[in-house]
């Protein structure tokens, strides 16, 4: 299994909704990230976790709140958030944390705030 | 800081070449090169660490400079599954976990 999963695919929800956008990977990667993208723009880091625990937060407000309950698995909680956060989530892993680590990405979630 | 790719946008012929390049102002320790399809994740080129290193697999190669200051992709006799946008994304120091910044992307259009 070389894939990272992402769910759900869509999400719309209200600016005083509370919901969550999953990332699943079976490869034994040790690191995983969450990347912000607009349209026709690059990937915006925001987490990475490397074995289990926050290495980098890129200032990212509160309201999105990220968690990794074990290797295979991470979140991304989302509470009151914005219209201008609307954008294309994705979710990567590599097999570790150094800077020569292929990313393997899912296929995102396109998150619709209104 | 974001490295600076060029050009933004690329309109080839199938058969045709086309090179793109990803610059800073400080040398990297690493480059990265992805491939991304409209409403895909992207995809995993190649890496690059050493300077004057020089990559390739069937016809898509790169190279990264001696200063570690630039990088540039390069597409031989282009096939219509090169269309996409490809973006550089790019270490200037290792601080504990890979954080990679991408450049704004060139998008790349073969016509048959």
């Amino acid at each position: 299994d070389t894939e990272v999963t992402q769910t759900p695919k869509h999400l719309v929800m209200g600016m005083t909704n509370k919901k969550s956008l999953k990332c699943e990977q079976h490869m034994g990667h040790r690191a995983m990230y969450w990347y912000k993208q607009k349209a026709k723009k690059p990937p915006e880091l925001m987490f990475v976790y490397s074995y289990e625990k926050l290495s980098i937060n890129e200032s990212v407000p509160s309201r999105f709140s990220p968690e990794c309950p074990n290797s295979s698995l991470l979140n991304l909680h989302l509470h009151a958030l914005q219209p201008e956060d609307s954008a294309l989530y994705l979710c990567a892993s590599s097999h570790g944390w150094t800077g020569s680590e292929k990313l393997f990405f899912g296929s995102g979630t396109q998150l619709s705030v209104l | 800081q974001q490295p600076v790719q060029s050009p933004q946008a690329v309109i080839l012929r199938e058969g045709e070449d086309a090179v793109i390049n990803c610059s800073s102002s400080k040398a990297l320790y690493s480059v990265h090169w992805y491939r991304q399809k409209h409403g895909e994740a992207p995809i995993f080129l190649m890496i690059l660490l050493k300077g004057g290193e020089q990559k390739g697999h069937d016809k898509i190669s790169a190279s990264f400079n001696e200063k570690k200051q630039q990088s540039s992709l390069y597409l031989t006799a282009s096939q219509l599954s090169y269309s996409g946008t490809y973006f550089c994304g790019t270490e200037s120091e290792f601080r504990g976990a890979q954080k990679l910044v991408f450049g704004q992307g060139t998008r790349l259009t073969i016509n048959p």
